[in-house]
């Protein structure tokens, strides 16, 4: 089993419609939790950063973590055709302590 | 200014070269990492360096060898490269030797095609 589950994907939707992209993890020591874009061809960018539980906003972007659930969320709201993108979640235990744990990427298309 | 660069962006080389990848980054940071990502855009850790020192060497082919000559710069050679080297290289760098502290930020990346 992988300590982090993401579904792949493809998934495709309409302009304006809400996103909710979701990972699942195994280990209940991960308390630093992170989304990442990367666009076709272009290395990973940092979108989101959350410590701990609760929720983090960020313009369109909203960030929930769940750590009774061991469930972390990314939704878009008014997705827009420039979110197409391959969103990547990422976690780890805490500072020194290895490294970032990637989900596999879910590829996102918004169509006009 | 490039915050984490890596060259050459495109590779093309034969089997059985030797190829080298350089990384610099300019952020002061104190952890470089070299990952691999495959055609199904999964990232999976090669190397990680802490201020010169190796501290992550992941289940890698020895074929591949890391080398950190100061904390800015962390370059990656490939001897005798074969079929299934193919796949993009990001090298990246973080504040703390786990990315905790803001994450990881990564270079635009090196496609190897190794025909």
């Amino acid at each position: 089993q992988k300590e982090v589950e993401q579904d792949p994907g493809p998934l495709s939707v309409p302009e304006g419609a809400i996103v909710s992209l979701n990972c699942t993890y195994s280990n209940s020591a991960f308390q630093y939790f992170m989304w990442y874009r990367q666009y076709s061809r272009k290395g990973p960018e940092l979108l989101m950063y959350t410590y701990s539980s609760g929720n983090k906003e960020d313009g369109r972007f909203t960030a929930q973590v769940d750590k009774s659930s061991k469930y972390i969320s990314l939704f878009i709201r008014d997705s827009q055709p420039s979110d197409s993108a391959t969103y990547l979640c990422a976690m780890t235990k805490g500072p020194n302590t290895g490294k970032l744990i990637f989900g596999q990427g879910t590829t996102l298309q918004v169509k006009p | 200014d490039t915050a984490v660069s890596q060259t050459p962006k495109y590779l093309v080389t034969q089997m059985g070269n030797d190829k080298s990848i350089k990384c610099e980054q300019n952020l002061g940071h104190d952890t470089m990492y070299w990952y691999k990502q495959d055609s199904k855009k999964f990232l999976k850790i090669m190397f990680s360096y802490n201020n010169k020192e190796l501290i992550i060497n992941e289940t890698v082919p020895n074929r591949f060898s890391p080398k950190s000559p100061d904390k800015a710069h962390l370059n990656l050679h490939i001897n005798s490269l074969e079929l299934g080297d193919s796949a993009v290289y990001f090298c990246a760098s973080s504040q703390d030797a786990s990315g905790a502290n803001y994450g990881y930020t990564f270079g635009s990346g090196t496609r190897l095609t190794v025909v």
